[in-house]
């Protein structure tokens, strides 16, 4: 069965660092793949997402992330972390033979130090 | 920017009585989603709705829920007689098109509490 793994419940960083949010799936072929981000009192708000072609994906609000098909793996990432960043992150897979479902991870919940 | 918008926002319920948590998806999209996050978990995909019925549910969506789409705006999920345990962040979404690439809208959720 398809699963997605975030082994990171909680990370903190502080304003101006670098940011790196893991996301591990399991599935036979290659998965369209998600990340979402979900401020407190907002619905989920997707930041970029890969089905084919360059591995490393731009998406909105200076995130990236980048496919690994060898390691299994989506990370988020940011060169430089804003206050405004602070939120939960979800990872999310959609099985490319089925249109309708995506399967989340648990989320990482994302705090910012001034 | 159209917006899925979900009411209420909370909602408390008794056990055993039945509810209906309603969703207006974005005006063009043509497939619409419920998903649910218990408190602590992840977040499921319940069941995806496409021309007036449904295209694909999971096993948590059992007889006691059920979908409409009781007019051209509105997509609601029923819960026939909840449980404590239906107690969750429920979330719509939609999307212009049922291929996995097309993005889904969420909605900000109605957190239903179940006493």
């Amino acid at each position: 069965a398809q699963s997605v793994t975030q082994p990171d419940i909680h990370i903190t960083v502080s304003e101006g660092a670098s940011l790196e949010l893991r996301c591990n799936y399991s599935y036979g072929a290659t998965p369209y793949l998600f990340w979402y981000v979900q401020s407190p009192g907002q619905g989920l708000q997707l930041l970029l997402k890969y089905f084919s072609g360059d591995t490393l994906v731009q998406g909105i609000k200076g995130f990236e992330a980048e496919f690994k098909r060898s390691q299994s793996s989506f990370n988020l990432r940011k060169p430089s972390v804003h206050w405004s960043d602070a939120a939960e992150y979800f990872c999310a897979v959609a099985p490319s033979d089925s249109s309708y479902k995506l399967i989340f991870g648990s989320g990482t919940r994302l705090l910012v130090r001034p | 920017e159209p917006e899925v918008t979900q009411t209420p926002s909370h909602q408390v319920t008794q056990m055993g009585q039945e509810v209906i948590l309603r969703c207006v998806p974005i005006s063009n999209h043509l497939y619409f989603y419920w998903y649910r996050q218990i408190l602590g978990q992840k977040v499921e995909f319940l069941v995806s709705f496409y021309n007036n019925e449904i295209s694909e549910k999971s096993e948590i969506f059992d007889d006691q829920f059920s979908v409409e789409r009781p007019d051209g705006s509105n997509f609601t999920l029923k819960i026939r007689s909840t449980k404590l345990e239906d107690s969750a962040m429920y979330f719509c979404a939609s999307s212009e098109d049922g291929q996995s690439f097309a993005e889904a809208f969420f909605g900000q959720g109605t957190r239903l509490t179940v006493v």
